[in-house]
């Protein structure tokens, strides 16, 4: 079953407004990658957060690695149409013998 | 090759069929993996390879799904029996080594399987 958690499933914004997708898990996690899927598209690597408490910014994009590395967060300052996609998180369990597992995306939608 | 190449790209296919899905993962990545997304929904994991051993079958839905991989290269997904609910895109992705932090998850196009 799923060991990564990610909310919202959906988030519909207006441009400009900000946007956050939440990633979850109940173990602790080695490391948590983020990546987004454009429609249409497929997924594609964007950041990778490994220490604890971590924060990476790209932009107007911001991450944040929890203090128990059991959680993450993307952030996105002032929505552009461009952002549209699903953002998926994808976490390396230190538990779970299958490698990387991804949470069930996000998908935003972003009206002009 | 310089990505993760599928094939077919899109496959329509009558109910009770088989199919069968390629990838060829970028050279030299031991780890492949093999995800299903749905219309707009997330990826489900269905099996991973490291070299050519899959030591997680888990995901498979049924078994009429099955993989192999040969040569620590090309993998095959193969579905027996084809059912409408197994309309979706598969994906394959691969990357350079298998539980090791940092490891970037390269995703090929998809094969978008479509059946009637």
């Amino acid at each position: 079953g799923q060991q990564v958690m990610q909310i919202p499933q959906y988030q519909h914004v207006q441009e400009g407004e900000d946007f956050t997708t939440y990633c979850n898990s109940s173990t602790t996690l080695s490391n948590i990658q983020w990546y987004k899927q454009r429609p249409g598209g497929h997924p594609v690597f964007l950041i990778q957060l490994v220490k604890s408490g971590e924060v990476k910014k790209q932009k107007r994009l911001t991450f944040q690695f929890g203090e128990a590395k059991k959680n993450s967060s993307l952030h996105i300052t002032a929505t552009q149409t461009t952002d549209v996609g699903t953002y998926f998180c994808a976490g390396l369990t230190t538990v779970t013998n299958n490698d990387m597992r991804f949470g069930a995306g996000t998908r935003l939608t972003v009206k002009p | 090759g310089a990505g993760v190449s599928q094939s077919p790209s899109n496959k329509v296919t009558e109910k009770g069929k088989d199919v069968e899905l390629r990838c060829d993962p970028i050279s030299g990545h031991t780890a492949l993996y093999w995800y299903r997304q749905s219309l707009g929904q997330g990826l489900e994991f269905l099996i991973y390879f490291q070299g050519n051993s899959a030591p997680d079958k888990s995901g498979l839905p049924s078994d009429r799904f099955s993989a192999e991989r040969t040569g620590g290269s090309v993998s095959t997904l193969t579905i027996q029996r084809t059912q409408q609910e197994d309309s979706a895109v598969y994906l394959c992705a691969s990357s350079e080594r298998w539980r090791v932090p940092g490891n970037t998850i390269y995703f090929g196009e998809g094969s978008w399987l479509t059946v009637v």
